[in-house]
């Protein structure tokens, strides 16, 4: 079965600094969207994208985050200045443009802010 | 209120048994429903998704929306080992998956 895939899987960074998470959503998948998930806590909406542009956004995604598809493959979550709650599982996701109950969440990069 | 609420567990059910799980929505304009599979450590695995009210079955599972009280549940037949998880609903106010509200999930263990 065709798979999202990010890297990197753990990262650690200090608080301040600029992080990138890279995801490759399944190649023929148009929709695209970042989730996180605290420790212990629910899995939480970020942003979804279509089209180049970002179709919705969550409360938790302020100008901090950003989002970007630089080319054909990859899909980009970028926070600018990370904060110590910044510290979750982050998770992209992707779905084909005719299937839209079947989201595929990619393996998740662990985002740990010292 | 929460949005979505699940009972966090754990839910110990018998190999072979039936698991209950249950969820319950606060958003009346809510249009779909999901059960997701998290296994620790994981990323979330789409099990069923629902849209009428009823039940709708999947081999050993079975969804069950209830739009006038707000409820959804999963349940699972013939109980394995391997079910153990996280059990995670989710809702949605469109048909699709733009924005996916998820509960903070029940956790269930199979006892062999």
């Amino acid at each position: 079965e065709p798979e999202v895939t990010q890297t990197p899987s753990h990262q650690v960074t200090q608080m301040g600094q600029e992080v990138i998470l890279r995801c490759v959503p399944i190649s023929n998948h148009l929709y695209f969207y970042w989730y996180r998930q605290i420790l212990g806590q629910k899995v939480e909406f970020l942003v979804s994208f279509y089209n180049n542009e970002i179709s919705e956004k969550s409360e938790i995604f302020d100008d901090q985050f950003s989002v970007e598809r630089p080319d054909g493959s990859n899909f980009t979550l970028k926070i600018r200045s990370t904060k110590l709650e910044d510290s979750a599982m982050y998770f992209c996701a992707s779905r084909e443009i005719a299937t839209n109950e079947k989201l595929f969440f990619g393996s998740g990069t662990q985002l740990s802010v010292l | 209120q929460k949005e979505v609420e699940q009972n966090s567990g754990p839910l110990s059910v018998p190999e072979g048994a039936i698991a209950s799980l249950n969820c319950t929505y606060s958003d009346r304009g809510s249009q779909s429903f999901f059960w997701y599979r998290q296994y620790s450590g994981k990323s979330p695995e789409l099990i069923m998704f629902i849209y009428s009210n009823g039940d709708k079955e999947d081999g050993r599972f079975t969804a069950q929306l209830n739009k006038a009280s707000q409820y959804v549940s999963l349940l699972i037949r013939d109980s394995q080992p391997s079910d153990s998880a996280t059990y995670l609903c989710a809702v949605n106010k469109g048909f699709g998956n733009e924005k996916l509200t998820f509960g903070t999930g029940t956790r269930l263990t199979i006892i062999p």
